[in-house]
Parts: C-alpha cells; sequence; structure tokens
C-alpha cells in the first residue's frame, strides 16, 4: 500500500514568489492536514481538509492557503513568499473519524532565498 | 493555550543504557497524548496514544506512559537503530486532527 506522497521534495524559491505544494494521500483516506516545520519552532499545525471542507486552521496568515479535492488530493500554496517561510511542509493523512494517529509524507523542502 | 514541552533536548546514550524522555503538557482538555518517531529526511512516524492518566503502552523496547501532567518515553536496553528524534503531541479538542507537537528529543544511541 502506498504512502503518502508529496511533491516537489525540494524546491527553492526568492522573496516575494508563490508556491503550491502537493500531497497524495494513502488510498482510502479522506482527510488531509498540513504542518510546517522548523528547527526552532518544531511542527506547527497548518491546516485540515476532510472531504474538500477545511476543518482546522492554524495560525498562520493569509498567505497560507490550502485545498483539497474530489480524489482527497490536496495542495497548498504560499503566496509572497518571506525568508522565514523556509522550512519542511509535512502533509499527512488519516482515515475518516480524527484520531491523531497521522500517517505522515516525507515533506517538502523549502527554501527562499 | 495548549502547550507541549520535551526534555530532554538531546539525549546520548551508550547501547544498552535505558532512559527516559519526558513530555510536559497543558491543554484545556486532552483528548490523547501521542508520541511520534522522526527519522532525519523523514515523516513522523506514529507510535503510541495515551488517552488517560494511568494508561501505559508498549513496543519493543520502548513504553510510554501518562499522567495528568507529562508523559514519560521509556527505552530500555536501547539500540543504535532506536536512533531517531522523538515527538509528543497532544490532542486538545474533538472532530479535528490537530495536534500541539513539542520540539522533541533527538536520540542518539551508540554502539
Amino acid at each position: 500500500k502506498a504512502g503518502v506522497t508529496q511533491t516537489p521534495r525540494y524546491l527553492i524559491k526568492t522573496r516575494g514568489q508563490q508556491v503550491t505544494l502537493s500531497c497524495s494521500p494513502i488510498s482510502g483516506h479522506r482527510s488531509v492536514s498540513w504542518y510546517q516545520q522548523t528547527p526552532g519552532q518544531g511542527l506547527q499545525f497548518l491546516f485540515e481538509y476532510f472531504s474538500e471542507t477545511q476543518r482546522n486552521k492554524g495560525n498562520f496568515p493569509g498567505r497560507f492557503s490550502g485545498r483539497q479535492f474530489s480524489n482527497s488530493r490536496s495542495e497548498m500554496n504560499v503566496s509572497t513568499l518571506e525568508l522565514g517561510d523556509s522550512a519542511l511542509y509535512l502533509c499527512a493523512s488519516n482515515r475518516d473519524q480524527p484520531s491523531g494517529e497521522l500517517f505522515f509524507g516525507e515533506g517538502s523542502r523549502l527554501t527562499v532565498l | 493555550e495548549d502547550q507541549v514541552t520535551q526534555s530532554p533536548e538531546a539525549l546520548r546514550l551508550q547501547e544498552g543504557e535505558s532512559s527516559s524522555l519526558n513530555c510536559s503538557y497543558t491543554v484545556s482538555g486532552l483528548r490523547g497524548l501521542f508520541w511520534y518517531r522522526q527519522d532525519p529526511g523523514k515523516g513522523p512516524e506514529f507510535l503510541f496514544t495515551l488517552y488517560s492518566a494511568g494508561e501505559e503502552k508498549e513496543k519493543e523496547r520502548l513504553k510510554a506512559t501518562l499522567t495528568k501532567k507529562e508523559s514519560f518515553l521509556h527505552i530500555t536496553a536501547p539500540k543504535p537503530e532506536d536512533s531517531a528524534t522523538y515527538l509528543c503531541a497532544v490532542q486538545g479538542s474533538y472532530n479535528t486532527d490537530k495536534l500541539i507537537f513539542g520540539t522533541g528529543t533527538r536520540l542518539q544511541v551508540f554502539p
């Protein structure tokens, strides 16, 4: 059974640009969550989607947005990139009921220059 | 505000030298406490869920325990392959997979 797939794995952008990251959950999983991981702050919750609806949102500025498609695949977008957005962005999927037992992908490492 | 603090930040052990990692938390209403393991370049991997004080879970050389204010991850006779960052997280609300994570304990086990 394939795990959570995130693309791209690595990317470099410059300040002011925008970026779109993609996540394909485990087959049959309908819940997708996004987290930002930095050395200083650890993992911080961005948002969570279930059946194409945002179920919860973290304390990030409006430059961070996401969506989920009917096949449960999800994308997140960051506009007007800042240096502080450099991080590992992790996607996690879950079955239907929220349980906290998440299956994480390997992440997309974003570097903003 | 929900908060999770892990200690120590880093731990170096000799193979076979048992130890414990600490996770203290403040949350308005604990729905679950989770332990994850993260290897370099990988996403976190789920280990345990604990729901109430007094509960214990075991898996190979790992044992997780929970009190009303903290959780411990006990590592018995560790091996080099146990080297990883161990993350603790709490779930403070129902109907969400939002987790509040600590910054982790980086464990290194030397042969």
